[in-house]
């Protein structure tokens, strides 16, 4: 039972389209956090927010913004989408204390034609 | 230098076979391990989390030793469905840092 949620699953778009991808959590975290991932390669973290209000770059440049009105909410939005934009898009939460880790939703994998 | 480093691999073993991962990290003052587990096209699950004094769940074993910054990951009895890729993870400055990862494949 998943307390992530990320849709849509699967996006098909074609280029210069605008495109939210939605993350919510039901777990009350203050931290949550967007990954980018290509098929076989590793984590690339583009987005955190340590709560309302708050969003942060990242560690890979990416033309994505997030906002984080609500704690449980955690928009990704791409302006104008592009093919290079290709590629599994991970949202993920956590409790704001040593020892814990992050739980992940089961992403977006995100073609754009 | 990346702050976590592994063996991508692909380790390939046969079933019942004792397979062990190791990483490193350069951040010292580092205070969290985990070891996270991802399938093929799937979001990363939390494995297990790592202690100094080592901890045990059925075939998985996790060790740190942080005098030589390395963290392991031993899993006895290989089943087939041990096969993906296992993510080594430190706390670095306020967030999680993740491994490229270590695929394993289990064959019969």
């Amino acid at each position: 039972e998943a307390d992530i949620y990320q849709t849509p699953r699967y996006l098909v778009i074609g280029t210069g389209k605008k495109i939210t991808l939605e993350c919510s959590q039901t777990m009350g975290h203050d931290k949550m956090y967007w990954y980018q991932q290509d098929p076989g390669m590793e984590l690339h973290l583009i987005h955190y927010s340590y709560g309302v209000n708050s969003t942060e770059k990242g560690d890979l440049s990416s033309e994505s913004t997030v906002s984080r009105i609500r704690t449980e909410h955690f928009p990704l939005t791409l302006e104008s989408a592009r093919p290079s934009h290709t590629s599994q898009y991970l949202c993920a939460s956590s409790e704001d204390m040593q020892g814990y880790g992050y739980t992940f939703g089961s992403g977006t994998r995100l073609t754009v034609v | 230098r990346k702050e976590v480093e592994q063996d991508p691999g692909p380790f390939n073993v046969p079933e019942g076979a004792t397979v062990a991962f190791n990483c490193t990290y350069s951040n010292s003052a580092s205070q969290s391990f985990f070891w996270y587990r991802q399938d093929c096209r799937k979001e990363p699950k939390l494995l297990m989390s790592v202690y100094s004094s080592g901890n045990e769940d059925g075939r998985f074993t996790a060790q740190l030793n942080r005098a030589s910054q390395y963290i392991s990951l031993l899993i006895r009895d290989s089943k087939l469905s041990d096969s993906a890729t296992y993510l080594c993870v430190g706390r670095g400055f306020q967030k999680l840092v993740f491994g490229t990862g270590t695929r394993l494949l289990v064959s019969p």
